[in-house]
């Protein structure tokens, strides 16, 4: 695998199931991030964490809890989500230098419904 | 924070067509990529040009920092080009990028 995998592609879930986003990347950078894509809205930056410390947490409910184990992986958990949260969301990484993000790489989404 | 006006919303060409898409920002930025989303929603990375100008085949960019824009010119379109193109900024004290709405631009064969 190259570059930036995301599991899995298209998830469907009840406001009351409970799942995981997965993120990994494969090109040896220290930075990675959750944005999410509403339909009709830009690209939103929801988490950003840098050598495994979170850096950025852009007002996300707290039914969206991030994590990252190591600099590779990024996951994504989901709980009592709501109808609303349906969207694209997507993995990003990037070499982080000086507190600089440098140029960012996407992987290829998850589309969420909520039902 | 940063704001980020993309022009124009749509465009609809003819193949073979030339375009140019702008991004115009409020304040200095260490990054500005431009992207091109497919039908299946990957974003795909065209130029990282926080300055100057870059070419890719049919693809150039230009960014002038100073006067707060970027251009993207496309020549003779396809209609593989179809999609949505993003420009997205870091400006200082946030690592992390902010993106435009996004121009659609429809090809036509």
């Amino acid at each position: 695998e190259t570059g930036v995998t995301q599991t899995p592609r298209h998830l469907v879930m009840g406001m009351t199931n409970k799942k995981s986003l997965k993120c990994e990347q494969h090109l040896g950078h220290n930075a990675m991030y959750w944005y999410k894509q509403s339909a009709k809205k830009p690209l939103e930056l929801m988490f950003v964490y840098s050598l495994e410390e979170r850096v950025e947490n852009n007002s996300v409910p707290s039914r969206f809890s991030p994590e990252c184990p190591n600099s590779s992986h990024l996951f994504l958990h989901l709980h009592t989500l709501q109808p609303e949260d349906s969207a694209l969301y997507l993995c990003a990484s990037s070499q982080d230098i000086s507190f600089l993000a440098g140029e960012q790489f996407f992987g290829p989404g998850t589309r969420l419904t909520v039902l | 924070g940063i704001q980020v006006e993309q022009s124009p919303p749509d465009l609809i060409l003819q193949e073979g067509a030339n375009s140019t898409l702008r991004c115009n920002f409020s304040d200095s930025v260490n990054n500005l990529q431009w992207f091109h989303q497919n039908p299946w929603g990957q974003l795909i990375n065209l130029f990282y040009i926080p300055s100057g100008t870059k070419q890719n085949g049919r693809l150039s960019a230009t960014t002038v920092a100073t006067e707060r824009y970027s251009l993207l010119y496309i020549s003779s379109s396809q209609t593989t080009d179809s999609g949505v193109y993003f420009c997205a900024v870091e400006n200082t004290g946030r690592r992390a990028l902010t993106f435009g709405s996004g121009t659609r631009l429809q090809v036509q064969p």
